[in-house]
């Protein structure tokens, strides 16, 4: 069975930079899995933020960035809001399947 | 912009069978080059991916869901449906339509429970 691994929870302080990673149990994540990232607050539905490892939606705030690192994808926040306090969701697809990881909690403080 | 809603019961007995509906407006089910998806999330629990449909009628499923699992469109209406048979307490998730990934519904939540 595939497993999406995300780091459970980060602390960033307001105005910091935090980068968040996605890995497969496969192995490295490469553009063939078409890497997403959406955003959850608390009662409320997912929302994309980044598809196909970079590109953003017409709603993604500019400090949002999505990239391959170190055979991870990654998203990176760069001067993080108080707002950006929520859940992070990594997708990964597998050649007609999606698979979603754990889910990283991103405090801001 | 396209939006999307779900609606069923929120209450399911355990081994009935579980039927929700996503209204898609902003957008059509039949002529868009996408596909349409269904994804939960259990109570405590990450997102899981259920399925989807593409705007052809064809279909791709989770496998550990893929023998209990049919989505279909209806194209009359501009909507597509998740059946979801034998539940157990297990499938209690809140339930969310998408179209692609990028469009999502508001969510509703199904109980499992006698």
């Amino acid at each position: 069975q595939t497993v999406v691994t995300q780091e459970p929870s980060l602390t960033v302080s307001p105005g910091g930079t935090v980068t968040l990673t996605c890995a497969s149990s496969t192995g490295a994540v490469t553009s063939g899995y078409y890497p997403n990232w959406f955003q959850q607050k608390p009662g409320q539905a997912p929302r994309a933020l980044i598809y196909n490892t970079n590109k953003k939606h017409s709603w993604t705030p500019a400090r949002f960035s999505g990239s391959l690192l170190g055979g991870k994808a990654a998203l990176t926040l760069s001067g993080v809001q108080p707002e950006d306090e929520a859940e992070y969701h990594c997708l990964l697809w597998y050649g007609g399947a999606w698979v979603f990881g754990g889910g990283t909690k991103l405090t801001v403080l | 912009q396209v939006q999307l809603q779900e609606s069923g019961p929120g209450l399911v007995k355990p081994s009935e069978t579980l039927s929700l509906t996503c209204t898609v407006s902003g957008g059509s089910v039949s002529s868009d080059n996408s596909y349409w998806s269904w994804i939960r999330r259990p109570p405590g629990k990450g997102l899981e991916w259920i399925g989807y449909i593409y705007s052809i009628g064809s279909t791709n499923y989770n496998p550990s869901l893929k023998s209990r699992v049919t989505i279909s469109l209806d194209t009359s209406k501009n909507q597509f449906s998740l059946k979801l048979s034998s539940v157990t307490a297990a499938d209690t998730a809140v339930y969310y339509c998408a179209r692609a990934t990028d469009y999502w519904g508001q969510g509703t939540l199904v109980t499992v429970s006698s």
